[in-house]
């Protein structure tokens, strides 16, 4: 049972561009929402978060976007750089419940 | 601090073998979590403590798993007897004052069953 889903199993872009990365949730309970960006053999780190009265949040090149009637939510990157390769999960909590995506693998060329 | 420490980094087993996976928090945090990372099911929460107390095992697959939290400084994950499918990579995380809050994993255990 995908309570998380991150339908992108890989995205590629050109350095200097836009990055979206989605995700889409199921459960109506969830009310807080994070990204980690993880590299090769290192654990996940903290991207950036949101909550479920919030639709917006930014952090320098990073935006989250929640779109609640949808259950979507969306990591922008902009400028996209080639450090930013790594794969990316998105993860959903609320109520006692965490649920993570199976990521999205970010390729960015130079 | 040293961040989320396990051990060990690699671990190769036969089939039929006890592993032992071990997890030393930062120090402070109330809340552990084991994760298991596959190609394909992603991160799969597996079970978490709150002070010591295990809060929710329904992620963890079946009983050939077990997991512990003797005290605040340190977790154990236990696969007994082990399978070939269970090979993963094995990550322990964790986070204060809620699970709500941003979680920092470990390096993470590679486990490979032959």
């Amino acid at each position: 049972d995908q309570q998380v889903k991150q339908n992108s199993p890989s995205l590629s872009v050109q350095e200097g561009r836009i990055s979206i990365l989605n995700c889409d949730y199921t459960n109506s309970m969830f009310d807080y929402f994070l990204w980690y960006k993880k590299y090769p053999a290192e654990g996940p780190t903290f991207l950036i978060s949101i909550s479920s009265i919030k639709d917006k949040n930014e952090d320098g090149r990073f935006t989250v976007f929640l779109n609640k009637s949808a259950k979507h939510l969306s990591l922008h990157i902009v400028p996209s750089q080639p450090g930013d390769s790594a794969v990316y999960f998105c993860a959903a909590s609320g109520r006692g419940d965490m649920r993570f995506g199976a990521g999205t693998r970010l390729t960015v060329k130079p | 601090d040293a961040g989320v420490i396990q051990s060990p980094r690699h671990e190769v087993t036969e089939m039929g073998q006890e592993v032992t996976l071990r997890c030393k928090p930062i120090s402070g945090h109330d809340y552990l979590f084991w994760y298991r990372q596959t190609m394909m099911r992603g991160l799969e929460l597996l079970i978490y403590f709150n002070n010591n107390v295990p809060i929710d095992d329904s992620g963890m697959p079946e009983d050939r798993f077990s997991a512990k939290m003797p005290n605040a400084s340190f977790s154990t994950l236990k696969i007994q007897p082990s399978e070939p499918r269970d090979s993963a990579v094995y990550f322990c995380a964790s986070s204060f004052p809620s699970y709500l809050n941003e979680q920092f994993f470990g390096p993470g255990t590679r486990l490979t069953v032959l």
